[in-house]
């Protein structure tokens, strides 16, 4: 059974503090994303890598950044905490090619005191 | 760059009765694929149905099907003999068959789906 897993379903963080979000996939896939769930919003990309080491700013970077070692992990990082970034953060992984299905994690609920 | 709207925030349909959710979408490619995902209560999100611009024939899957109008930029999901597990957030995607930007998938806002028994 394919599998995205993120390391936390549920996170709180005060404010100013290094946060990592893990995202790892057994599925060998090229693409993986991170993206930020708000209602009224809906998901809006904040990084993706299409390899390892490679990686491209999304649609809201400010704030984030990411890092992909191993092409099963990518991970996400909040430098420095803050209230506004209080959100569902989802972790998606698909084949390179663009007609292929993406394969999402349960969401890590972050919230930032 | 591309955008998607969806322009229902909730819809509400009666048990075994037919529903349609709306999607529009901007872009000045002419090769790219939709998709409708669902995420329901346990934020698990799946594939619901995908559909190949290049395709002129609407896809299906079961009680699913799209409506694709690519002059329209329009891409609306059918649920027919709605069922109360069908009750979720729907969004609808947007993807470039670009190789410089094929990378990048753009969702819409959601719609959520209520089930009345």
């Amino acid at each position: 059974d394919v599998k995205v897993t993120q390391s936390s379903r549920y996170l709180v963080k005060r404010t100013g503090e290094k946060v990592f979000l893990e995202c790892v996939q057994d599925m060998d896939h090229e693409n993986m994303f991170w993206y930020r769930q708000d209602p009224g919003l809906g998901l809006r990309l904040i990084y993706f890598s299409y390899d390892v080491k490679m990686k491209e700013k999304g649609d809201i970077p400010e704030g984030y950044s990411v890092s992909r070692e191993k092409k099963e992990r990518f991970s996400l990082i909040l430098e420095s905490a803050s209230t506004n970034q209080t959100s569902m953060y989802l972790c998606a992984s698909t084949r390179l090619y663009a007609n292929t299905e993406a394969f999402f994690g349960q969401g890590t609920r972050l919230t930032v005191v | 760059a591309q955008t998607v709207t969806q322009s229902q925030p909730e819809m509400s349909v009666q048990e075994a009765e037919t529903v349609t959710l709306s999607c529009t979408y901007d872009t000045s490619e002419s090769d790219y694929y939709l998709f409708w995902y669902k995420q329901p209560p346990s934020r698990q999100m799946i594939l619901v149905i995908r559909q190949e611009a290049y395709k002129q024939q609407n896809a299906t899957e079961n009680r699913f099907s799209v409506n694709f109008q690519k002059a329209a930029k329009s891409f609306s999901l059918k649920i027919s003999d709605s069922q109360l597990g069908d009750a979720a957030m729907y969004f609808c995607a947007y993807r470039s068959a670009s190789y410089s930007s094929a990378s990048k998938i753009i969702f819409g806002s959601g719609t959520r789906l209520s089930i009345r028994p």
